[in-house]
């Protein structure tokens, strides 16, 4: 059991480019999320899925794009980098609907926008 | 505005003594509460949750409180040890919503 992977683990990325930050988890979660945790500061929602063709917004989502066509895959794209997304993300997910809703996380990707 | 808040960046502790790190919240409706633990270039590993019907749950060397009429809650590490030396981040499950909101962590340095 891996439980939720995430790849690339470090990226550099000029103004402007584009990528996509991979997600995968092997624990059959129906619900799956997207944070981005900046220095000092604690995780911030970006955006989220209660399972496969469903996404919704968190607090934060304006420059990022997500689609959720299986149950294991949540994939998370940056169209047009900008400095303000120098971040480190994670990826993780949960039952959801189990109580204390606990939450599974990847190692996170590290992103630095130049 | 914060609806989870950690007021302590850091704390700084003896090996072998009690670390308490707190958390405050505003929103009566969340039902659950959840302590995570990072370590650097890790992502955060679940620890402890309390229900909000609830006043104490205890796992080993963790104890989390929860005070509702204060909308305070606290994690107590009794005895504190290195390997506990983390990021704490302090969450609240919103009901119903398969979320959580996330406090801004609390660095604990346990003193060898």
């Amino acid at each position: 059991n891996a439980g939720v992977t995430q790849t690339p683990k470090f990226r550099i990325l000029k103004i402007g480019q584009s990528m996509t930050l991979q997600c995968t988890q092997d624990m059959n979660h129906n619900y799956m999320y997207w944070y981005r945790q900046d220095p000092g500061m604690g995780l911030k929602l970006i955006y989220y899925s209660v399972g496969a063709g469903i996404t919704d917004k968190g607090e934060v989502p304006n420059g990022y794009n997500v689609s959720r066509s299986t149950t294991e895959d949540f994939p998370l794209r940056l169209e047009l980098a900008a400095p303000s997304q120098t971040s480190v993300y994670f990826c993780a997910s949960s039952y959801g609907s189990r109580e204390g809703n606990e939450q599974f996380f990847g190692p996170g990707t590290r992103l630095t926008v130049l | 505005d914060q609806q989870v808040k950690q007021n302590s960046p850091s704390l700084s502790v003896q090996e072998g003594r009690i670390s308490i790190l707190n958390c405050d919240y505003t929103n009566s409706m969340f039902d659950y509460f959840l302590w995570y633990k990072k370590y650097p270039a890790e992502g955060p590993t679940f620890l402890i949750s309390i229900s909000s019907i609830k006043d104490k749950n205890e796992d080993g060397r963790f104890t989390v409180f929860l005070n509702k009429s204060a909308k305070h809650l606290s994690l107590h590490i009794v005895p504190s040890q290195p390997g506990d030396s983390a990021v704490y981040f302090c969450a609240a499950s919103a009901p119903n919503t398969g979320k959580l909101i996330f406090g801004q962590g609390t660095t604990l340095q346990v003193k060898p």
